[in-house]
């Protein structure tokens, strides 16, 4: 099994342009979670999933789209990006309980010049 | 709304000495708690978890956990670490009923030889 993978690694965007980052998971999970990782900060949850077909805004969720067509899919998207939004995101899955753990992915490095 | 405080940011410490990361949490409503660890350039993966029970919790790598209700505190602990301890630990909170998790802010563990 893969777990949970993420595409791309990195990126470089200019201000303004638009980029979908792609999460997928092969555990069967129903819950998937996006986060962005910012220095001193921890991990902060930008939207997350439920179920197939369903989203919902995280802590901080402005600046961002999610997409979950498919149950082992989640996308990000930045439809015009800033420097903002330079960051290390990350996806996690879990079973969805909150005794379960939450399975991330290795991380995409994001820089918006 | 809960809160996880991670005091130390940074926490050097020579190879074979003991080692604790502290770690407390806001609210006293029932809670599950957690520690992850990330090594560079990875994502977050469990260190261990506490549900109920027992207050000390054990994980994997030697690493031990204690729960103090009174105290909102999860501090995490290992009787002798080694360089490849070396990385950022994350304790991270859900709300009993709740599948989203708060982490602190991180503390990175320096071990030195």
């Amino acid at each position: 099994n893969a777990g949970v993978t993420q595409t791309p690694k990195f990126r470089v965007l200019k201000t303004g342009q638009s980029m979908t980052l792609l999460c997928a998971q092969d555990m069967n999970h129903e819950y998937m979670y996006w986060y962005r990782q910012d220095p001193g900060m921890g991990l902060r949850l930008i939207h997350y999933s439920v179920g197939e077909g369903t989203t919902a805004k995280g802590e901080v969720p402005d600046g961002y789209n999610v997409s979950r067509l498919k149950k082992q899919n989640f996308l990000l998207g930045l439809e015009s990006a800033a420097p903002s939004q330079t960051s290390v995101y990350f996806c996690a899955s879990s079973y969805g309980t909150s005794f379960n753990e939450q399975f991330f992915g290795p991380g995409t490095r994001l820089t918006v010049l | 709304a809960q809160s996880v405080t991670q005091l130390d940011s940074q926490v050097p410490v020579f190879e074979e000495a003991p080692v604790e990361l502290r770690c407390n949490y806001s609210s006293s409503v029932s809670v599950y708690l957690f520690w992850y660890v990330q090594y560079p350039n990875q994502g977050l993966q469990l260190l261990l978890k506490y549900l109920s029970g027992s207050t000390l919790v054990k994980g994997i790598n030697g690493f031990e956990a204690e729960f103090n209700k009174s105290q909102t505190s999860f501090h995490l602990r290992k009787p002798s670490v080694h360089i490849s301890d070396t990385a950022e630990y994350f304790c991270a909170v859900s709300d009993r009923g709740s599948y989203k998790l708060i982490f602190g802010s991180g503390t990175r563990l320096l071990v030195r030889p």
